[in-house]
C-alpha cells in the first residue's frame, strides 16, 4: 500500500450505533488530520495530530472521538451520530517541519458516511 | 466567515484553451497557498503551491499567480486537457505550532470539453 488509505470507503449507520473510521499513512509523516466535507461546503478541519499528540480540536462535538496510537495510524470513533453528520470524512498526513516551509498535506480517498 | 473563497462554482473550457481558476482570501497571516485537484470518489491530490513571498510559481502546464495586495490567487492551466476535468480546491496555510492548518475554499468544478 502506498500513500494514505482509509477504511471503510462507505459506511451506513444508525444514530445509536458505534463505529470507527481508520486511516493509515505509508509516507513516513508525523502529522495526521481529520477533515469533514459536507455537500456544498468547504473541507472543514476537525482534528490535528502532531507527533501522536492532538494539537487541534476545531470545536468538534464529543460524539466524534479521535485516536492516534502511532504516527502511521489515525482513528475516528463515532457514537450517537446525527443525520447531519452524514458527509465525506477525509484523512490527511504531512511531514511537520519545525521552521517555516511548505507542508503539503496528502489525502486519503475518504469514507462516505450516511447516518440514518 | 469564509476566509478562503472560490466564487465560481463551475467553469467550462474547450480543450487546448486556457483555464483560469480564481481564489480570494481575507487572512493576511496565510503564508502558503496550495491548489488541490479532486476526482469523484478520490481524495484531493496536491497540484501546486506558492509561498506568500512569491508572486508566481510554474510547474509544467500549471501556473499559480499570487497578488498579495489584492489577496487574490489564480491557477492557470494551459493548454487544458479533458483529463483536467475535476474539482479544484484552493487552500491557504497558516502555521499552528509545528503543524500547518489548511483552510479550504468550496471548490470550482472544471469541465474541459472536446
Amino acid at each position: 500500500e502506498t500513500g494514505v488509505t482509509q477504511t471503510p470507503r462507505h459506511l451506513v449507520m444508525g444514530m445509536t450505533n458505534k463505529k470507527s473510521l481508520k486511516c493509515e499513512q505509508h509516507l513516513g509523516h508525523n502529522a495526521m488530520y481529520w477533515y469533514k466535507q459536507s455537500a456544498k461546503k468547504p473541507l472543514e478541519l476537525m482534528f490535528v495530530y502532531n507527533f501522536k499528540e492532538q494539537t487541534e480540536n476545531n470545536s468538534v462535538p464529543s460524539r466524534f472521538s479521535p485516536e492516534c496510537p502511532n504516527s502511521s495510524h489515525l482513528f475516528l470513533h463515532l457514537h450517537t451520530l446525527q443525520p447531519e453528520d452524514s458527509a465525506l470524512y477525509l484523512c490527511a498526513s504531512s511531514q511537520a517541519v519545525r521552521r517555516g516551509g511548505p507542508e503539503t498535506q496528502y489525502f486519503g480517498p475518504g469514507t462516505r458516511l450516511l447516518v440514518l | 466567515d469564509q476566509q478562503v473563497k472560490q466564487n465560481s462554482p463551475s467553469l467550462s473550457v474547450q480543450e487546448g484553451r486556457i483555464s483560469i481558476l480564481n481564489c480570494d482570501y481575507t487572512n493576511s497571516m496565510f503564508d502558503y497557498f496550495l491548489w488541490y485537484k479532486k476526482y469523484p470518489a478520490e481524495g484531493p491530490t496536491f497540484l501546486i503551491s506558492i509561498s506568500s513571498i512569491k508572486d508566481k510559481n510554474e510547474d509544467g502546464r500549471f501556473t499559480v499567480f499570487l497578488n498579495k495586495s489584492a489577496k487574490h490567487l489564480s491557477l492557470h492551466i494551459v493548454p487544458s486537457q479533458p483529463g483536467d476535468s475535476a474539482v479544484y480546491f484552493c487552500a491557504a496555510s497558516a502555521r499552528t505550532g509545528t503543524a500547518s492548518k489548511l483552510t479550504f475554499g468550496t471548490g470550482t468544478r472544471l469541465q474541459v470539453t472536446l
